[in-house]
Order: C-alpha cells, then structure tokens, then sequence
C-alpha cells in the first residue's frame, strides 16, 4: 500500500543550530514529493517540491530538500533553524496518473533560545 | 489577487444536522481537494474532484459529499453530523500534479 511516514512527531532544535527533518515514502511509481509549514491556527504553505532533475531542491524561507530514491527518502533540511521556524511540517507524495496527494502525519518542530 | 477562500471559520453545530462547509476558489484550478486534519492522524483525505461535475472518494468519505457544479466552488456536506465529525477542515486547489496545492484557511467544526 501506499504511504507516507514521518518517523519524528516532535523536534527541538535550538535556534541558530541546524535541522533536518526525516520523510519516507512507499510507492510503486516515480512520486511527487512536497513539503509543507503549518504555522499555528494557519493554513499549509508550500515549502517546495520535487517531481524530477537535480535531487537536492531548494525551497523558501531558506529550506532545502534531497530526494534520495535508493532510500526512499526525501528530507527537509535548514543549515541554521531561526525562532519562527517553530511550526508543524507535513511531507506529501503524489504517484501515478492521479493529482491528490498522500500526507505524512506531521512532524512538530520546537525551537528554543 | 487570485485566492482560495473557506467559510465558516468556525462552527458548532449539534449531532444528526446537515452541514454545508464552502470551499471558493478564483485560481481557475480544474482540481480541488477537501481533507480533515486531527491530531496524530496528519492530513486525511475526504473528496476530490478534477473538474465540474466530477467527484470521487478519498480514504474518509463515509458520511461527506461533494458536489462540483463550476470550477469555482466545491462545498462539502456533511449529511447528518457525527461528533467523530470535528475536526478542521482544509479545501485545496491545483492546477497539475506538478504544482502542488493551494490550501485555503480551514474551518474548524465541533459536533456537539
């Protein structure tokens, strides 16, 4: 079956030090992969996304990700984490001929002074 | 601007009701989305469609409809209210696969 898996619930990263946050997927074909930000009480906002060409795609607000097939991985990365960054983050894959998209459960993200 | 707007923001209505959540879109996406998020669950999907007058079932579409009569709007019913029904409810919009979504800002419903 297909699914999405966000092994962390809850991350506390102090500011300033760096982030990364771990998405896994199963799928049978070459998937869409997204990151999301949900601010408190907000709607999600796009981080960015992959759907092919270089692996490593840069995003807003400083985010990077990597896709890495062999692993079925595809991380979310931030080299130096700042206090607004405090939010929830959801990783999505899409796969095949459909447009709806499969979300992780989230991973909540704590950043302290 | 373009935007994708929902309506109510809030509600509270009393078990067995019908509930109609709006979802307003002036993207001119063919293809929208409406999920429920609760706690340790993520994102779920309820319905979907890709285009007017199509709709399909997503993963929790037991007690929800969805009609689409223009590319504009795709409200969600809830036909008689439960109150494993409360929940937040987001609508989304895209234009292809490719693109991602366009979250609107979500209702929140409580079942009471």
């Amino acid at each position: 079956a297909q699914s999405v898996t966000q092994p962390d619930i809850h991350i506390t990263v102090s500011e300033g030090a760096s982030l990364e946050l771990r998405c896994n997927y199963s799928y049978g074909a070459t998937p869409y992969l997204f990151w999301y930000v949900q601010s408190p009480g907000q709607g999600l906002q796009l981080l960015l996304k992959y759907f092919s060409g270089d692996t490593l795609v840069q995003g807003i607000k400083g985010f990077e990700a990597e896709f890495k097939r062999s692993q079925s991985s595809f991380n979310l990365r931030k080299p130096s984490v700042h206090w607004s960054d405090a939010a929830e983050y959801f990783c999505a894959v899409g796969a095949g001929s459909g447009y709806a998209l499969n979300f992780g459960k989230g991973t909540s993200l704590l950043v302290t002074p | 601007d373009a935007e994708i707007t929902q309506s109510p923001r809030h509600k509270i209505t009393e078990t067995g009701r019908q509930v109609t959540l709006a979802c307003h879109q002036t993207w001119n996406h063919n293809n929208m989305f409406w999920y429920r998020q609760d706690l340790g669950h993520g994102l779920r999907l309820i319905h979907y469609s890709y285009g007017v007058h199509d709709t399909n079932k997503g993963e929790v579409s037991d007690g929800y409809s969805v009609s689409r009569s223009n590319t504009e709007d795709l409200p969600l019913t809830l036909e008689s209210a439960a109150s494993s029904q409360t929940s937040v409810y987001f609508c989304a919009s895209s234009p292809d696969r490719t693109y991602g979504y366009t979250f609107g800002s979500g209702t929140r419903l409580t079942v009471v």
